[in-house]
């Protein structure tokens, strides 16, 4: 079954934490794990994207950690800040550049970074 | 460059009637892809169409329809509309399938539109 679980649901934080978000994965034939970040009223917008090759990728204060022995992969957001307050989504997908656009993702969690 | 334009934003519908949702994606992406976002279910992929051809679809009833035009603008119908069809239905276009073209992956969504069945 191609599910990604997505944990936490909903995620408080102050400003200049650490925001630690994860998914597991269950279809081993995935190779694509993108993070996107949604604002209300706003489309969800691509955030940063890892494939398993590479165990980390960080991009300013945004780091995905993966672990493909564990099929889990997270995000890490240093030095939160309150614009940082958004739903964050992992996603996957099997086989992108045959399948095309086809994400499956997770459940979403709501980040609130307090000031 | 102007990103993903989807008409109507906003559309009040009873059930049993049909709706038709359209989407403009950015100048020179000709592939378009269509989910369904509802607080219980999240992020649902419905289909996918590149050059005027369905290539993907989502595990959705025959109900939920689409099609792409020549000018890579698309379309989705949804009939016999049901009170669980209340979401907001997102578009995305990508630069996938353009030969020469460095496909990233990232897909680009308009704002959605969002449907109220009552």
């Amino acid at each position: 079954q191609q599910q990604v679980k997505q944990s936490p649901q909903s995620l408080i934080v102050q400003k200049g934490g650490i925001s630690i978000i994860n998914c597991a994965y269950e279809n081993t034939a995935f190779d694509y794990f993108p993070w996107y970040q949604q604002f209300p009223g706003k489309g969800p917008a691509l955030l940063i994207a890892i494939r398993p090759d590479v165990s980390e990728k960080k991009e300013g204060r945004f780091t995905i950690s993966f672990n493909k022995s564990a099929k889990q992969f997270s995000l890490h957001i240093m030095d939160s800040q309150p614009g940082d307050s958004a739903t964050y989504f992992c996603a996957a997908s099997r086989g992108w550049e045959t399948s095309g656009s086809r994400l499956t993702f997770g459940e979403g969690t709501q980040l609130t970074v307090n000031p | 460059k102007a990103g993903v334009t989807q008409t109507p934003r906003y559309l009040i519908k009873t059930r049993g009637q049909q709706v038709t949702l359209s989407c403009s994606p950015i100048s020179g992406h000709r592939s378009v892809s269509w989910y369904q976002q509802t607080p219980g279910q999240g992020l649902q992929f419905l289909f996918e169409y590149f050059s005027e051809t369905q290539r993907n679809k989502g595990n959705f009833p025959g109900r939920f329809s689409g099609r792409q035009f020549s000018n890579s603008r698309s379309e989705m119908n949804v009939s016999t509309l049901e009170l669980g069809d209340s979401a907001l239905y997102l578009c995305a276009s990508s630069l996938w399938g353009l030969a020469g073209e460095r496909n990233t992956g990232e897909l680009f969504f308009g704002e959605g539109s969002r449907l109220t069945v009552l």
